[in-house]
């Protein structure tokens, strides 16, 4: 199966908090895991990326944490920023004979000052 | 170094119209991806070209099309337009094929009518 499940849909945290999202799949056959952020009226921009024999990444205030077993990750956004607001997509890329980039349907960010 | 650019931004079809999207990759990006998004429909895949061939197809119908030249500039074409064409057509370019390291166009805008 290849699919990414991205959750939550929408998501409001306050100034300061941790801003979680969380992704699943189902295929072994993943073999990199972006995330991308997009801003309206922009293209989507990679934020951070993991490959699946690292558990976690981290990049500044973003984490991506990897699980391999539950075949899930998720990204962490600690002291979130009204600058943050966005929408996130995680995505995976199928190392299957048919190699493609698989994205969730993204997670709509909003920050509270 | 130039991002990706693509024209137009903005444009208004009506029914049954055609329209010709264009996108010029970052220089010594040699594979160019074609996305639809449309709100709550995240990111479908329309296809992948690397060196002027197509190497992947996403699950839309033959009115979609697309080709690379050899300088890798891209365009995507749309025949007998439909309401439902409405989107946001994102190109997006990388170094190379399969990666998941897209770097995106801020994409050209449809109303169909």
């Amino acid at each position: 199966q290849q699919q990414v499940k991205q959750s939550p849909q929408s998501l409001i945290v306050q100034k300061g908090g941790i801003s979680i999202i969380n992704c699943a799949y189902e295929n072994t056959a993943f073999d990199y895991f972006p995330w991308y952020q997009q801003f309206p009226g922009k293209g989507p921009a990679l934020l951070i990326a993991i490959r699946p024999d690292v558990s976690e990444k981290k990049e500044g205030r973003f984490t991506i944490s990897f699980n391999k077993s539950a075949k899930q990750f998720s990204l962490h956004i600690m002291d979130s920023q009204p600058g943050d607001s966005a929408t996130y997509f995680c995505a995976a890329t199928y190392a299957g004979n048919n190699r493609k980039l698989i994205w969730g349907l993204g997670t709509s960010l909003a920050v509270n000052p | 170094k130039a991002g990706v650019t693509q024209t137009p931004r903005y444009l208004i079809k009506t029914r049954g119209q055609q329209v010709t999207l264009s996108c010029s990759p970052i220089s010594g990006h040699r594979s160019v991806s074609w996305y639809q998004q449309t709100p709550g429909q995240g990111l479908q895949f329309l296809f992948e070209y690397f060196s002027e061939t197509q190497r992947n197809k996403g699950n839309f119908p033959g009115r979609f099309s697309g080709r690379q030249f050899s300088n890798s500039r891209s365009e995507m074409n749309v025949s007998t337009l439909e309401l439902g064409d409405s989107a946001l057509y994102l190109c997006a370019s990388s170094r190379g094929q399969y990666t998941g390291e897209l770097f995106f166009g801020e994409g050209s805008r449809l109303t169909v009518l």
